[in-house]
């Protein structure tokens, strides 16, 4: 199972400011890169989702920027607030075949107030 | 259901013991997934099914490890000789088939004492 490396492990932002989470994938098959939040106690939930062959997707205050040549792609949470406060997972899929989500390591991000 | 419910939601058990671990789909989904999540760690794939097809175990880490689905909705993840480095919490995921989101339980914490 090829590997997704997804840093930093752990993120503080001060409310307003901007979250930055990064993920490099390796096998050039992915074709769908989505990111999922968890809150604790809970299942992750799916945020937001890029395709390969777009290099940005926006929805409200995330965005992915996504780098197909390096194999790299990246959420950023703008104006983030202490309601962001989660662990992100970045992933990625290779649809049309047997699915297996291929998950990161996953960012513990705290906003403080 | 509304969405994937996974039982029990802890469970505490024995060195040595078998457990079973429960996982209700959404109804209709015919994709279903185990994933297990450490402490700290990202979500590691176990097993898929999809419909009627074979399942795909690459995931499973031992033979200790086992998993079926009764009539294509209702899945249990059967943990022979639970040992120590089984302590995680198990998630289950369920789609409608390829290509779509995966929705995720709550998932069961387990605990090996």
């Amino acid at each position: 199972q090829q590997q997704v490396k997804q840093s930093p492990q752990s993120l503080i932002v001060q409310k307003g400011g901007i979250s930055i989470i990064n993920c490099a994938y390796e096998n050039t098959a992915f074709d769908y890169f989505p990111w999922y939040q968890q809150f604790p106690g809970k299942g992750p939930a799916l945020l937001i989702a890029i395709r390969p062959d777009v290099s940005e997707k926006k929805e409200g205050r995330f965005t992915i920027s996504f780098n197909k040549s390096a194999k790299q792609f990246s959420l950023h949470i703008m104006d983030s607030q202490p309601g962001d406060s989660a662990t992100y997972f970045c992933a990625g899929d290779q649809r049309g075949s047997a699915r297996q989500l291929t998950f990161g390591s996953g960012t513990q991000l705290t906003v403080l107030p | 259901g509304a969405g994937v419910s996974q039982s029990p939601s802890n469970k505490v058990t024995e060195k040595g013991k078998d457990v079973e671990l429960r996982c209700d789909p959404i109804s209709g989904h015919t994709a279903l997934y185990w994933y297990r999540q450490s402490l700290g760690q990202g979500l590691e794939f176990l097993i898929y099914f999809q419909g009627n097809s074979a399942p795909d175990k690459s995931g499973l880490p031992s033979d200790r490890f086992s998993a079926e689905r009764t009539g294509g909705s209702v899945s249990t993840l059967t943990i022979q000789r639970t040992q120590q480095e089984d302590s995680a919490v198990y998630l289950c995921a369920s789609s409608l088939g390829l290509n779509t989101e995966a929705f995720f339980g709550q998932g069961t914490r387990l605990t090996v004492v």
